[in-house]
C-alpha cells in the first residue's frame, strides 16, 4: 500500500499569509496525486488533481506542484474562505489519502 | 449538475450488515465515463477509500474492507448500494459516495454527497 503523509497536521495562519502544505508518498506515485478541501460537517471538495490542475472555479491562488514523492499545495494569499483541513489522495496504485492538515486563524 | 445523497441507517449493531444507498440525481449511474465510489472518514481521522462501482457492475476495492465488502448498482432508480458485513466498532464512520472519473492521467473524486454517519454499537 501506498501511505500518504502530510505536513504539517495542523497550521495557524492569518489572512492573507501565504501557506504551504506537504504531501510525502512512501513511493513515486508520479504525478497522480490529488487536493481536497473540507470544512467543518462537509463533504470534501476536490481543489486540484494531477498534481497542478485546477479544477474548473478554484480560484487561482491556489497552486499545487511536485513529482515522485514530495508535492505541495500552496495557496498564495490565505483567504477567510480557506480557512479549513486540506488532504492529499493518490490514485497511482489503488487510492489513499493523506491525513490531512487543518489550516486555522491565528 | 450531477448531485448524490446518501441513505441509510446510521446505528448497526457489532457483526450485523451495515448498508447503504447513494442516489445520483442530475446525472446517470449508466453513464460509463463514472465509477460509483464508496469512501469513508472516522470521527477525527483522514479518509479511506471503500470501493468503486462501474456501470456494468465491475468493481475494485480497498483490501481492507474487500472480504466484507458487497457493492451493486440499479439503473432502474439510479442508485449505487455498498454492504459490509460483520461490522465492528471500527467501521464507525461518516460514509460519503463520490463519483470518480478520469479527467487526466489520474482519476479524481469530483462529486461527493454530503455523507452520512454510521455508528456501529449495541
Amino acid at each position: 500500500d501506498i501511505q500518504m503523509t502530510q505536513s504539517p497536521s495542523s497550521l495557524s495562519a492569518s489572512v492573507g499569509d501565504r501557506v504551504t502544505i506537504t504531501c510525502r508518498a512512501s513511493q513515486s506515485i508520479s504525478t497522480y496525486l490529488n487536493w481536497y478541501q473540507q470544512k467543518p460537517g462537509k463533504a470534501p471538495k476536490l481543489l486540484i488533481y494531477d498534481t497542478s490542475t485546477l479544477k474548473s472555479g478554484v480560484p487561482s491562488r491556489f497552486s499545487g506542484s511536485g513529482s515522485g514523492t514530495d508535492f505541495t499545495l500552496t495557496i498564495s494569499s490565505l483567504q477567510l474562505e480557506d480557512f479549513a483541513t486540506y488532504s492529499c489522495q493518490q490514485s497511482f496504485s489503488s487510492r489513499t489519502f493523506g491525513q490531512g492538515t487543518k489550516v486555522e486563524v491565528k | 449538475q450531477v448531485q448524490l445523497q446518501e441513505s441509510g441507517p446510521g446505528l448497526v449493531k457489532p457483526s450485523e450488515t451495515l448498508s447503504l444507498t447513494c442516489t445520483v440525481s442530475g446525472g446517470s449511474v449508466s453513464d460509463g465515463s463514472s465509477y460509483w465510489s464508496w469512501i469513508r472518514q472516522p470521527p477525527g481521522k483522514g479518509l479511506e477509500w471503500i470501493g468503486y462501482i462501474s456501470n456494468s457492475g465491475r468493481t475494485n476495492s480497498n483490501p481492507s474492507v474487500e472480504s466484507r465488502l458487497t457493492m451493486s448498482v440499479d439503473t432502474s432508480k439510479n442508485h449505487f448500494s455498498l454492504r459490509l458485513t460483520s461490522v465492528t466498532a471500527a467501521d464507525t464512520a461518516m460514509y460519503y459516495c463520490a463519483r470518480l472519473i478520469v479527467p487526466a492521467d489520474c482519476d479524481v473524486f469530483d462529486i461527493w454527497g454530503q455523507g452520512t454517519m454510521v455508528t456501529v454499537s449495541s
